[in-house]
This record gives C-alpha cells, sequence and structure tokens, in this order.
C-alpha cells in the first residue's frame, strides 16, 4: 500500500520567499506529525494533528511556521519570509490513531535549501 | 524533560563483524524507546521498539536492543554486520501515540 508522501522532495528558496509543503499521510491515519532535520542532526518535533485538530505547535520555531490540516488528511506546512537557517529537511509522520502506541511511519523528506 | 544522547557520532565495522550502538536516555516515567534507521534519501524506517516487558526486543533485519533502566539505556545490537546495514541510526524516547524525541544519531559505515 501506499506510505506517506511528500511534495515536493526538493525545494530552493531564496531568502525572504513563502514556501509550502505538503503531506500526504497514509490514508485513515489519525495522528500527523511534522519534524525538522537540520543537516547532521537528528530529527525535531515541530507540531502535532489528531485528525484536523492542531494538538500541538510548541516545537515550530517562529511565527513564520505554521501547518494546517484542514480536512484531517493532507497537510500543509508553510514558511513565510524564508531566512538561511531554515534550511533542513522537513519530514512528515502519520501513524493510525492515538490511544494505544501506533508507530509512526515517515515520509521520505522534503529538503529545503535558503539561499 | 526527556532527551537522548548517541555518544557516538559516526561508527566504522567490517562486514560481518558485530556492532553495538549505544544510546542513553533521560525520561521522567517509563519511558517508550524505539530505535530507526534513516539510508540516504529515504525517510526513518522503524527497526524495533521498547514498551515493557522483556527488556531484549527484537527487531527486523536482525537488530536487537537491550532496555537496562539502572544504566538508562537501550543499545542495538547485531551479531554480524552487512555492507547494506550502512546507515544513519537513530534513538527515540516519547510517550505513546506523541511526539519522539531523537537523539543526534549514529552514522554507520561499513567496510569490506
Amino acid at each position: 500500500g501506499a506510505g506517506v508522501s511528500q511534495s515536493p522532495r526538493y525545494k530552493v528558496a531564496k531568502r525572504g520567499q513563502d514556501v509550502a509543503l505538503r503531506c500526504d499521510p497514509i490514508s485513515g491515519h489519525v495522528s500527523l506529525f511534522w519534524y525538522q532535520q537540520a543537516l547532521g542532526q537528528g530529527p525535531e518535533f515541530l507540531t502535532y494533528f489528531q485528525n484536523e485538530a492542531q494538538l500541538d505547535k510548541s516545537g515550530l520555531p517562529s511565527d513564520r511556521f505554521f501547518a494546517e490540516r484542514p480536512e484531517g488528511s493532507v497537510s500543509t506546512l508553510k514558511i513565510q519570509r524564508t531566512q538561511q537557517e531554515d534550511s533542513a529537511v522537513y519530514l512528515c509522520a502519520s501513524s493510525l490513531e492515538v490511544e494505544n502506541y501506533n508507530e509512526q511511519f515517515f515520509g521520505p523528506g522534503t529538503r529545503l535549501t535558503v539561499l | 524533560a526527556q532527551s537522548v544522547t548517541q555518544p557516538d557520532i559516526h561508527i566504522t565495522v567490517s562486514e560481518g563483524a558485530s556492532l553495538e550502538l549505544r544510546c542513553n536516555y533521560s525520561y521522567g516515567a517509563t519511558p517508550y524507546l524505539f530505535w530507526y534507521v534513516q539510508s540516504p534519501g529515504q525517510g526513518l524506517q522503524l527497526l524495533l521498539k521498547y514498551f515493557s516487558g522483556d527488556t531484549l526486543v527484537q527487531g527486523i533485519k536482525g537488530f536487537e536492543a537491550e532496555f537496562k533502566r539502572s544504566q538508562s539505556s537501550f543499545n542495538l545490537r547485531k551479531p554480524s554486520v552487512h555492507w547494506s546495514d550502512a546507515a544513519e541510526y537513530f534513538c527515540a524516547v516519547g510517550p505513546s501515540g506523541y511526539a519522539l524525541n531523537f537523539g543526534k544519531g549514529t552514522s554507520l559505515l561499513v567496510t569490506p
């Protein structure tokens, strides 16, 4: 079956541009997570959705970062006025439900380079 | 606060040799512990997980890990490494169904 997909796989932006990164979770998965992975680092939590509700956005590094999941399926991470420090791989993960452990399935990521 | 430390940034082993990757964690309650592998250009794949019970857990691709509460460790092991095991390995801790807290990773190089 289809896994988590992300698009685009690579994005180059000039400093100051806005970007939108898309995540298609596995069908039927309730939970959706965004992580940021800087070069040579482990993934760091950004935000979490349960269906369409954004339950935790404590990891978003600034108010330039915004995420949504309006219909409880596809999610978009938007970064406004990109800065060089935003360059990273952005990973999306989904899991079947919240209660009881369910494995997080990760997408391949979007590599963002800000020039 | 929860945190994960992977002391080894890079490890090189010969093909066929045994492997142990170290992971130490800090967590206020009984931790949920995970090992993920990331190959170049690929997403993270779960190797194994520990929630409770038997402290030695078996995973995919011949990997195993042992939870030692007294040492706050969850080290990953494999008895015989294959060239295809070369990748980045991440240890993570987290509560059930919630965001994971990852270590910085250990890069494994396998030599002929």
